[in-house]
């Protein structure tokens, strides 16, 4: 059964960058015709989507938040990771990861999520 | 961008009722791009439909979707306790690629 978990500092400052990761077990990161996402929910509000990666690298990112985001993937480790920078409180949210079934069929698999708080 | 804006904002039901969600969008979006989610509080989404009408794995016959263009519907035929929740569309747009959600109904127990 597939699986996913993002860890990362639950705690970032004002103008720093937020990095987090997200582990897949249960299944291979390199499974063809999905990729991999970021999305986020901040307190009390809804769904905001970050960006998705291949596993061959290939991105895309919300054209709003694109200057501040990297997602990278690292298929030796079924792992894939979010930087987002220059992070300020409208930042502060819940972050998860997801399977991507690129482009039409939803996001099917989801982590728990983790919350970032941006704060000094 | 495509804006996708949802109504009801909040919808009030009774257990055993019919529920009928609604997902517009600013501009025509495929139905091959149109999914349903349910999220509980505390808890992850849950895809619900994907490509406007296609149940995803494990969802109860009961959920169906529907529309096309710029119009789209969740129905819950007979609701269940465990199916009051938020609700919400998503989108894919390809120029550029990039997905958008509605802003969410929440059915709630009346």
């Amino acid at each position: 059964q597939l699986q996913l978990q993002e860890s990362g500092p639950g705690l970032v400052k004002p103008s720093e960058t937020l990095s987090l990761t997200c582990t897949v077990s249960g299944g291979s990161i390199s499974s063809s015709s999905y990729y991999w996402g970021w999305i986020r929910q901040p307190p009390g509000k809804g769904l905001e989507w970050i960006g998705s990666i291949y596993y061959s690298g290939s991105t895309y990112y919300n054209p709003s938040l694109k200057s501040r985001v990297t997602i990278s993937v690292d298929t030796s480790k079924n792992q894939f990771s979010l930087k987002l920078s220059s992070v300020t409180a409208a930042d502060t949210a819940v972050y998860y990861c997801a399977r991507n079934d690129f482009p039409g069929g939803g996001m099917d698999v989801w982590g728990q999520g983790t919350t970032v708080t941006v704060s000094s | 961008e495509i804006v996708l804006t949802q109504s009801p904002g909040t919808l009030s039901l009774s257990p055993g009722e019919r529920a009928t969600l609604s997902c517009r969008a600013s501009q025509s979006v495929s139905s091959s791009y149109l999914a349903w989610y349910q999220q509980k509080p505390g808890q992850a989404p849950r895809l619900l439909i994907y490509g406007a009408s296609s149940r995803a794995t494990g969802i109860p016959d009961r959920f169906s979707g529907s529309g096309s263009g710029t119009d789209f519907t969740l129905t819950i035929s007979r609701l269940e306790p465990e199916d009051f929740a938020v609700y919400y569309c998503q989108q894919y747009g390809s120029s550029p690629p990039s997905y958008t959600f509605g802003q969410g109904t929440k059915l709630e127990i009346k």
